[in-house]
Order: structure tokens, then C-alpha cells, then sequence
């Protein structure tokens, strides 16, 4: 059963604390990215990733970090540098970079305790 | 920077009508335009993909209308249902990789 999953479904950062959000996909999709979003806003990209190895920051990327050790996995790190982490976090595949369709994972809500 | 507007509202429309959401953009040339689905908690579910070459694309009772003069494109579903009560987001892309993402509008669909 192919798909991208997101893992956990909520998740609590207490203060200062480094907090990581997993992304697996085992769709054989070279691009994957992380967006954030907010009650009354749109997605907003924080990095995107279109090879193993490789990933660029997007719009948002400060006190978020990344890894791409693998092409199935794209783990997020929000750290303690991220003042107001407290969103829905949603992480996408698509086939190829550049207007590919997106597939989407179910989120990951985070909440500061 | 790249600016897109959706529906600023909520809409609510009698099920069996046709619902039509609006997506505006400035400063931005996009390649492709494509609309998806999100239910509440749940990720974005692609509809529809558009190009900047096409005027229009169906897929059953959806169609998609993209001017790149007036910089909009029109979405529509016909024959509304209480089913496609959901909010609608509308995301630009270029050739490049990153996608742009309007704040969705929400619709209802009453029955």
C-alpha cells in the first residue's frame, strides 16, 4: 500500500527542547518538502528536498532543520531557535522537482507545553 | 514577492448548484496551477493541475479555468454536494521547485 505517512499525528515540545517530526514515503518520489501551516493561512514551504543528500530552505526555514540521508525518509527538526513552533505540519512527495503533482502526508500538530 | 488571493469568504451554496472559487495572483508567472482538497486536520489531496498553455481542464463534475492575462483561474464543481463540503487551495508552481499556496477558501455545501 503506497503512500506518505507522518509520524505522530500531535506532538509536544516543552520549552528549549529540539523536537523532530518524521516523513516516510514509499512512493519512489525524488522531491519531498516540508510546509507549515496556520489557522487563516496557507502553506508556507520551510525546506524542500529534490535528491538524497541535497535540500534547500524555503521560505521559512529559520529554527527548522533537515536531513535527507535516504530517499524514502525527510525527518524535520524544529529547534529551540523556533520561537513559535505551535502549527500543523505537513510533509509532500512529488515524482520530480518543478510542477509535479504533490502527494501529502496526514500532519503533524505541534503544540508547546 | 508572489502574492495569491482566494475567496475571502467562506461560501455557502444549496447543494445542486455550481460552486466558484477564485484564485488571483500577482508577480508571478506560473507554469502550472493546481487546485486541491483539505478536510479539517487532514493534508491537501490533489484535484486538478492546469498549465499555462491551457484555458481549461475537466474531471467529472470539476472544471478548471486559468487566464494568465487577468492572472486568475476559476474553479468549479457542478452539481454541488454536501460531500464536497471541504476548503479548496489553490498552489502555483514555475519549472522551478518551489510551490506557492493561496489560504484556501471554505465551502459548504447545504443540503
Amino acid at each position: 500500500d503506497g503512500g506518505i505517512t507522518q509520524s505522530p499525528k500531535y506532538l509536544f515540545r516543552k520549552e528549549g527542547q529540539n523536537v523532530t517530526l518524521s516523513c516516510e514515503q514509499n512512493l519512489n518520489h525524488d522531491a519531498m518538502y516540508w510546509y507549515r501551516q496556520d489557522p487563516g493561512q496557507g502553506l508556507r514551504l520551510i525546506y524542500y528536498s529534490q535528491i538524497v543528500n541535497d535540500f534547500q530552505k524555503g521560505d521559512i526555514a529559520e529554527g527548522y532543520s533537515v536531513s535527507r540521508e535516504k530517499k524514502e525518509s525527510f525527518p524535520l527538526t524544529v529547534t529551540s531557535a523556533q520561537k513559535n513552533p505551535t502549527a500543523f505540519y505537513l510533509c509532500a512527495s512529488a515524482l520530480r522537482s518543478g510542477g509535479e503533482t504533490q502527494y501529502f502526508g496526514p500532519g503533524t500538530r505541534l503544540l508547546v507545553l | 514577492s508572489q502574492k495569491i488571493e482566494q475567496n475571502s469568504e467562506a461560501l455557502n451554496i444549496q447543494e445542486g448548484k455550481t460552486a466558484t472559487l477564485t484564485c488571483n495572483y500577482t508577480n508571478y508567472s506560473p507554469a502550472y496551477l493546481q487546485w486541491y482538497r483539505q478536510d479539517p486536520g487532514r493534508g491537501p489531496v490533489f484535484l486538478l493541475l492546469i498549465r499555462e498553455n491551457e484555458k481549461e481542464k475537466r474531471k467529472e463534475r470539476l472544471k478548471v479555468t486559468f487566464d494568465t492575462t487577468l492572472k486568475q483561474s476559476l474553479f468549479h464543481i457542478t452539481a454541488s454536494q454536501p460531500a464536497d463540503s471541504a476548503t479548496y487551495l489553490c498552489a502555483l508552481a514555475n519549472t522551478g521547485n518551489q510551490f506557492y499556496f493561496g489560504t484556501g477558501t471554505s465551502l459548504t455545501v447545504i443540503p
